[in-house]
């Protein structure tokens, strides 16, 4: 009950192409769901969250479709760029308790 | 703005071996993590502290200690290392509650022979 399952594990898109990252929970008790952006060498980053009260949240190119009663959120990174390649966690969260990450995504976006 | 800062970044240890991994955040943040992250594996949660003087076990405990005795200081501890404990490990800060941004350092690669 405590798993996010993350997919694919990896991905390869064209620049300019929408790759999508995939994420699915099972605790309804969880209440927030960021995405961390990890650069090789680097220690992971938050890129974008969301809550469960609303659909979907834009942050630049990047776009987190929330779907509450199938229990899953996905991350859109329109227009691609290579500078974009890195790996991607989902995570999930109730109050007062631990960060649960997915397994990440490789991303790799081809010039 | 330091933020998180972990030291050593690159470690090489024996089997048997004991260290301590540093980790320091200048952000006043309350909580702090430590995780391990091995190839398909994501970021698995090693101990956690919710406070200066607490601390408790995460996912994957086992082999690791820790101490909280100063808001700004959270190490890490391996007391026999095994080739097992090869990993990247980050250590994290958060401002309040654990459903806040965290703030990761840079890492610090051990490799157990």
């Amino acid at each position: 009950q405590q798993q996010v399952k993350q997919s694919p594990q990896s991905l390869i898109v064209q620049k300019g192409g929408i790759p999508i990252i995939n994420c699915a929970y099972e605790n309804t008790a969880f209440d927030y769901f960021p995405w961390y952006q990890q650069f090789p060498g680097k220690g992971p980053a938050l890129l974008i969250a969301i809550r469960p009260d609303v659909s979907e949240k834009k942050e630049g190119r990047f776009t987190i479709s929330f779907n509450k009663s199938a229990k899953q959120f996905s991350l859109h990174i329109m227009d691609s760029q290579p500078g974009d390649s890195a790996t991607y966690f989902c995570a999930a969260s109730r109050a007062d308790d631990k960060i649960i990450f997915g397994k990440g995504t490789r991303l790799h976006i081809l010039p | 703005n330091a933020g998180v800062t972990q030291t050593p970044k690159f470690q090489v240890l024996k089997t048997g071996q004991s260290m301590t991994l540093q980790c320091a955040q200048d952000m006043n943040h309350e909580y702090m993590s430590w995780y391990r992250q091995d190839p398909g594996m994501g970021l698995r949660l090693i101990h956690y502290s919710v406070g200066a003087g607490i601390t408790d076990q995460g996912e994957v405990p086992n082999g690791y200690n820790v101490s909280r005795s100063t808001t700004e200081d959270f190490p890490l501890r391996l007391l026999s290392a095994a080739p097992s404990q090869t990993s990247v490990y980050f250590c994290a800060s958060s401002r309040d509650r654990m459903v806040t941004e965290a703030f990761f350092g840079q890492g610090t690669r051990l490799t157990v022979v």
